[in-house]
Parts: structure tokens; sequence; C-alpha cells
């Protein structure tokens, strides 16, 4: 159980274009999800937290209007990366945690990851 | 603030050598600590958790002990395989803190030559 799932896995977009992110737990309600982007080679930065029928919360530094998130349901959000640039190419993930887990002991699952090159 | 930090990569073995990455964090309370593992183009895969000092988490022969005393969760495996190669984060989680992120360590790469 537990199975988060992102699509797309990979996405070519051109400048100046919008490309949307889903991220959906299969099998259980999420009430949170987080975005994390990850550089080559480096760590995942947090960008944003996501409860479900509420606004996002954006880390510092993240732009809101540059990369809007929806949670518009228990089983999914959406990051939509508007406007793009090639310096927003990157490995987006999403992780969420299940409506019945009330800590962090079982630890979070985690998407497979979208590749967005813009070009 | 909390923070992990993690030995710099990358990490060369050859197949069946023993393997230590280190880990080490910051925290207030009594966080649960995780290894998650990324093999290349995917997400990240739970590796094993610990959730309280002297836990020792263990999965598909790797390991690693909380060691709240020295504030240290280093990931070892006796004998790695080139099926191990990927890239290993550390990360702490709040158990006291419903709903907040993961943070994680800068991962590091381990590649196995046969």
């Amino acid at each position: 159980g537990a199975v988060v799932s992102q699509h797309p896995s990979r996405v070519i977009c051109k400048s100046g274009t919008s490309v949307k992110i889903e991220c959906r737990s299969l099998d259980f309600q999420a009430t949170t999800m987080f975005w994390y982007r990850q550089f080559p080679k480096q760590s995942l930065m947090l960008m944003a937290t996501s409860n479900e029928g509420s606004k996002a919360t954006y880390e510092q530094g993240v732009e809101k209007d540059k990369f809007l998130i929806n949670h518009a349901s228990l089983t999914l959000s959406t990051l939509t990366v508007t406007s793009a640039h090639p310096e927003d190419s990157s490995f987006y993930i999403c992780s969420a945690i299940p409506r019945w887990q009330v800590n962090v002991v079982r630890g979070y699952t985690f998407g497979s990851g979208t590749r967005l090159t813009v070009v | 603030g909390n923070s992990v930090t993690q030995m710099e990569g990358p990490v060369t073995l050859s197949e069946e050598a023993f393997l230590t990455i280190n880990c080490t964090y910051t925290a207030t309370g009594y966080p649960s600590l995780f290894w998650y593992v990324q093999y290349p183009g995917e997400g990240l895969q739970l590796l094993l958790k610990a959730t309280k000092a002297d836990d020792k988490g263990s999965n598909k022969g790797f390991e690693a002990t909380y060691r709240k005393e020295t504030t240290s969760f280093h990931l070892e495996k006796g004998s790695v395989q080139v099926s191990d190669s990927a890239v290993y984060f550390c990360a702490l989680g709040s158990a006291n803190q419903a709903g907040t992120a993961l943070i994680f360590g800068k991962g590091t790469t381990l590649s196995v030559s046969s």
C-alpha cells in the first residue's frame, strides 16, 4: 500500500510555456503532500507543503506565482510551472502523507519524479 | 533548526567490499531517522528507518543504528553488489510535528564495480 504516482515522468517544453505535474496517491487519501526540487547531483530542496483544501505553504525563496500548487482533493496535488525557462529545468518529486498517519515514524512515500527540460 | 550532514561522495567500491556512509544530525526533541535510496532516473525509496535511540533499522543487507549520544545514523553493508549503485540520502523527521516535511542530507553517490 501507500503508492504515489507522479505524471508525467519526463516532459520537454518550450521556454515561456506552462507545464503541469500531477501527484496522485493511488491507494490512500493524503491530507498533506510535499513538493521537492532536485538539481543534478544535489539534495532535495523542499519547495512547498500542500494541504488539501487550503493554500500551499511555500518555502523561502520559492516563487508562488511561478510554481502554482493545487491540492483540490485528498488524492491529487498538482504543480504547475508557469512561463517556464531553462533555469526551471530540474527533477521534481512529490511526497505524500496518508490521512491516517499522524507522525513521521513510518516515513513518507515518494513519487517517481518528473524530469522537466525547458528548451 | 534541524539539519542532516552526510559524507560527501562519490564512494567507489569493488563488489563485495564493506560500505559505510556517515550521517550525523542536529535536532530538537526525538526525531525519526531514515535512509532513502534513489536509483538513476527514479524517485526515492525508503531503505530503512529508526524511530528511537539504539534502534537498528535494516533492509536488503543494509543496517543503521540510531545513536543519540553521537547524533549519528551511519549506513553500513557488509558486502555490496553492483546493483547497490545509487544515491543514498539520510533524512530526519520530527516525530513531534505531524505533517512536516523530511529534511534530507545532500546525498552520497555509491558506485560499485564488478
